[in-house]
């Protein structure tokens, strides 16, 4: 049972470069979320997903698009990177929002934009 | 609009002494709160959870102390060991179907020999 997988760990893009960030979770997770987390603040919520087929957007969602195509995946995309967006990147998952359930977080991302 | 909060940036304590994370809340809707560890490096780590209709909660060396009239929210970890040294962050769901969790800036607890 691994969890949330991310990949890849750590990144450099160049301005205007476009990547995906891969998030798998292997524990049947209905809801799973991207948040991504600048240096010495907290997480801040950019998309997440109730199931498959089904996104919307957080806090922060400009300038990334998400896709929810399996239970098990939920990569994020960049189009245009943007020195703003170099942050950690985390995603995570968890069972049943109604029950109340904590999040399970991958290890994370660390973009660069240069 | 949502958000969460916290008192303190960092904390410093002695090894085996008890400390206390403080965060406030401003969504009275809230009805459940998560703290999380997160070491240098990883991912936010589950440590306990409070439902609204709690006043408290404990679990091994950690006890979550909820005030919904002030709507603030402790975290207490007892007889403190170098392994608690972590960012611990407050995270709240505002309310019912409510589908995020919205997390505060963070405290940093470093733990003295």
């Amino acid at each position: 049972n691994a969890g949330v997988t991310q990949t890849p760990k750590f990144r450099i893009l160049k301005i205007g470069q476009s990547m995906t960030l891969q998030c798998t979770q292997d524990m049947n997770h209905n809801y799973m979320y991207w948040y991504r987390q600048d240096p010495g603040m907290g997480l801040k919520l950019i998309y997440y997903s109730v199931g498959a087929g089904i996104t919307d957007k957080g806090e922060v969602p400009n300038g990334y698009n998400v896709s929810r195509s399996t239970t098990e995946d939920f990569p994020l995309r960049l189009e245009l990177a943007a020195p703003s967006q170099t942050s950690v990147y985390f995603c995570a998952s968890s069972y049943r929002e109604r029950l109340n359930t904590e999040a399970f977080f991958g290890q994370g991302t660390r973009l660069t934009v240069v | 609009g949502e958000s969460v909060g916290l008192h303190l940036p960092t904390l410093s304590v002695q090894e085996g002494d008890n400390s206390i994370i403080n965060c406030a809340y401003s969504n009275s809707a809230s009805d459940y709160f998560i703290w999380y560890k997160q070491e240098s490096g990883k991912g936010p780590q589950f440590i306990i959870d409070i439902r609204s209709n709690m006043d408290k909660r404990q679990g091994q060396r950690v006890t979550v102390l909820l005030n919904k009239t002030v709507k603030h929210l402790s975290l207490q970890i007892a007889a403190t060991q170098p392994g608690d040294s972590a960012v611990y962050f407050c995270a709240e769901k505002g309310g019912r179907g409510a589908q995020k969790l919205v997390f505060g800036q963070g405290t940093r607890l470093t733990i003295n020999p």
